[in-house]
């Protein structure tokens, strides 16, 4: 199985801030990879796919990239709304895997 | 607008079984494939299962091979999780997932997610 691992696993920062959220897979899964936000009590949301591609609808602050092993996420400027949870997936084969997830908190 | 509304949680004694329901609507349920992703409580996410659109491909994650079974009626647009011999381990909210295409082997994705339906597996 391919693992999945996030860094850090939790971060604070504030309103406006620049973040980035690293995650790094066990063997090589080229840009099979994709971003899920996760808010308290509410399910999953698609942000990012094929490793750098903006799901529709999904604000542009958000950006990805990376291939291979090491990708990661980046919020440009936070927005009250970005404090949540965030997964990275690895969509390359199955087992289909999760990251152990990153919660981003107001500083 | 895609919705996802699961139903069929609740209390389970441990050995027993539950099926789980995903009612779909706002888009061509044949046409896609879709999946199970379970959370158990301040827990993170795990994939349980996934089926192709025309139930052609199928795969369970390991925890889970044996005791579940996934299916789907497409006269319906309903998606099924037949779960048997339920463990404590089991316990989490279940949520059904919509594919990115029809194909389990295509792009692994879930771009659409239902609110999820709790499952309690205790004595």
């Amino acid at each position: 199985d391919i693992q999945m691992t996030q860094s850090p696993s939790s971060v604070s920062a504030s309103v406006g801030d620049r973040v980035t959220i690293t995650c790094r897979a066990s063997q090589g899964i080229g840009s099979w990879l994709a971003w899920y936000q996760q808010k308290p009590g509410k399910a999953p949301k698609l942000l990012i796919y094929a490793a750098s591609s903006l799901q529709s609808g999904v604000p542009s602050q958000f950006s990805g990239s990376g291939s291979g092993t090491d990708f990661t996420l980046t919020i440009s400027s936070l927005q009250p709304e970005d404090f949540a949870t965030y997964y990275c997936q690895q969509a390359h084969s199955f087992p289909i895997t999760f990251g152990q997830g990153t919660r981003l908190e107001i500083k | 607008e895609v919705q996802l509304l699961e139903s069929g949680g609740g209390l389970v004694q441990p050995g027993g079984s539950l099926r789980l329901s995903c009612s779909a609507s706002g888009f061509g349920f044949s046409s896609y494939a879709m999946t199970w992703v379970r959370q158990a409580p301040g827990k993170g996410l795990e994939w349980v299962s996934v089926i192709g659109g025309d139930s052609g491909g199928i795969q369970y994650a390991d925890s889970v091979k044996g005791r579940f079974a996934i299916s789907r009626d497409n006269s319906k647009n309903t998606l099924y999780l037949q779960m048997s011999s339920l463990r404590a381990d089991d316990t989490a909210v279940y949520y059904c997932a919509k594919y990115y295409g029809s194909d389990i082997s295509g792009r692994r994705l879930f771009d659409y997610w239902g609110q999820g339906t709790l499952v309690t597996v205790s004595s």
